[in-house]
């Protein structure tokens, strides 16, 4: 089925490990995004991007990196975990055309201990 | 402080009921609201998307409302079942920036036989 793929769907790491939680789309969409999703919190957003090479900052960037090299990948790096990075994490991806609502894939639950 | 507020925090409803869920926003510059649902253990899956030019829009059972002018938008589900107890969300995107968008933090609905 066409849609939003995250691997892995749950993850443990130490603290200080890094590791990337892969997103991938076969919907051809230009825009892609990464959130994480707290208790009692709406979804923030990470880092998104508009196209191939271009990425940008969301609303809680620090200690994640992103790249987009194609159109349908958009992974998310985690530097060096820390506790405060346990959560949920989701990526979603829209057609260019903002009248078009966002797909999001299943989710990684990410626990830092 | 959260620019999008959504009440109640959760509610329990008899399956076959009706039940309005509330969303107020501080947002600006406004573009569209959307409202998810979010299934437990699932990403959020969209049920409707209004410009401020939109007051009302219909996704079968679920109908939602817009006031631009007083920044409150509601969502209304007819004759509930099992199927839609969720977590549902209300997002608010801004006009200028891909990267600018506020989620609500939900409001989660248990329908009990």
């Amino acid at each position: 089925n066409a849609g939003v793929t995250q691997t892995p769907k749950f993850q443990v790491l130490k603290t200080g490990q890094s590791m990337t939680l892969q997103c991938a789309q076969d919907m051809n969409h230009e825009y892609m995004s990464w959130y994480r999703q707290d208790p009692g919190m709406g979804l923030r957003l990470i880092h998104y991007s508009v196209g191939a090479g271009i990425t940008d900052q969301g609303e809680v960037p620090n200690g994640y990196n992103v790249s987009r090299s194609t159109t349908e990948d958009f992974p998310l790096r985690l530097l060096s975990a820390a506790p405060s990075q346990t959560s949920v994490y989701f990526c979603a991806s829209s057609p260019s055309d903002r009248a078009y609502g966002y797909t999001f894939g299943s989710g990684t639950r990410l626990t830092v201990v | 402080k959260n620019q999008v507020e959504q009440s109640p925090q959760s509610l329990i409803i008899l399956e076959g009921k009706n039940c309005t869920l509330q969303c107020n926003y501080t947002v600006s510059p406004f573009s569209n609201l959307r409202w998810y649902k979010q299934d437990t253990g699932r990403g959020p899956v969209s049920l409707t998307i209004m410009t401020f030019s939109e007051n009302t829009k219909s996704n079968g059972r679920y109908t939602a409302t817009l006031d631009a002018d007083t920044k409150q938008s509601s969502l209304h589900i007819t004759a509930s079942q099992l199927s839609d107890s969720a977590s549902y969300i209300c997002v608010v995107i801004y006009t200028d920036s891909w990267g600018k968008l506020q989620f609500g933090a939900g409001t989660q609905v248990v329908v009990t036989p």
